[in-house]
């Protein structure tokens, strides 16, 4: 079956970095887009970056234009985010989630999340 | 960048009532609108994709509409486990972005 398991998040000062993975298994991972999304502590979900499934294409929440890179190791089935230069509001859980492809796409399996608690 | 909007933030209902979230997109996505539905502490989870398509296995008791700016999820018979929040996405146009989310509270 489909498993996204996130790690890597934790406790980090203001202007540190973070590098966040997520191990896919149950599916042929090089074929898929993956995504990011983050919830802050009690607030809603924030969509934060995509990449396609041969890393061709990449995309950002204007938040973290210049301060994320995502990546993907597809012989490895594990996609990254490496986020620099942290601040206060980027305290979230982070999900990773598989799209599924129609004409459009959707999220339809989600990792369980990693916490990234930015705090001095 | 696209906004999303839902309406109401939240919303108190009975078990077995029938309920209507909204969702506007600032500016036409056609039908790029997927919605999900999230039980903290878990992950969201996928209802509806292409404003209007059940995913496999979702109760038939939920449903979407719209196209444009403007979508509906609606849920007939409410039942004890549809009480979470539900978010709408617009899956058209980068930044991905989510509407706020609507609690539906007992």
């Amino acid at each position: 079956q489909v498993q996204l398991v996130e790690s890597g998040g934790g406790v980090v000062q203001p202007g540190r970095s973070l590098r966040l993975s997520c191990a896919a298994s149950g599916f042929i991972f090089s074929t898929y887009t993956m995504h990011w999304v983050r919830q802050a502590p009690g607030k809603g979900l924030e969509w934060v970056a995509f990449i396609r499934h041969d890393g061709s294409e990449k995309g950002f929440v204007d938040s973290l234009k210049g301060r994320a890179t995502i990546s993907r190791d597809n012989s490895n089935y594990t996609l990254h985010l490496q986020l620099n230069t942290l601040r206060i509001e980027d305290t979230a859980i982070y999900y990773c989630a598989k799209a599924e492809i129609y004409t459009g796409w959707f999220l339809d399996r989600w990792g369980q999340g990693t916490l990234v608690s930015v705090s001095s | 960048d696209i906004q999303m909007t839902q309406s109401p933030s939240s919303l108190s209902a009975s078990v077995g009532d029938r309920v209507t979230i909204t969702c506007r997109a600032s500016r036409g996505i056609n039908n790029f609108l997927n919605w999900y539905q999230q039980r903290p502490p878990k992950a969201p989870k996928l209802l509806i994709y292409a404003a209007s398509t059940l995913l496999r296995g979702v109760p038939s008791r939920f449903s979407g509409s719209g196209s444009g700016t403007d979508f509906t999820l609606t849920i007939n018979g409410l039942q004890p486990e549809d009480f979470a929040t539900y978010y709408c996405q617009n899956s058209h146009t980068a930044p991905y972005t989510f509407g706020q989310g609507t609690k539906l509270e007992i």
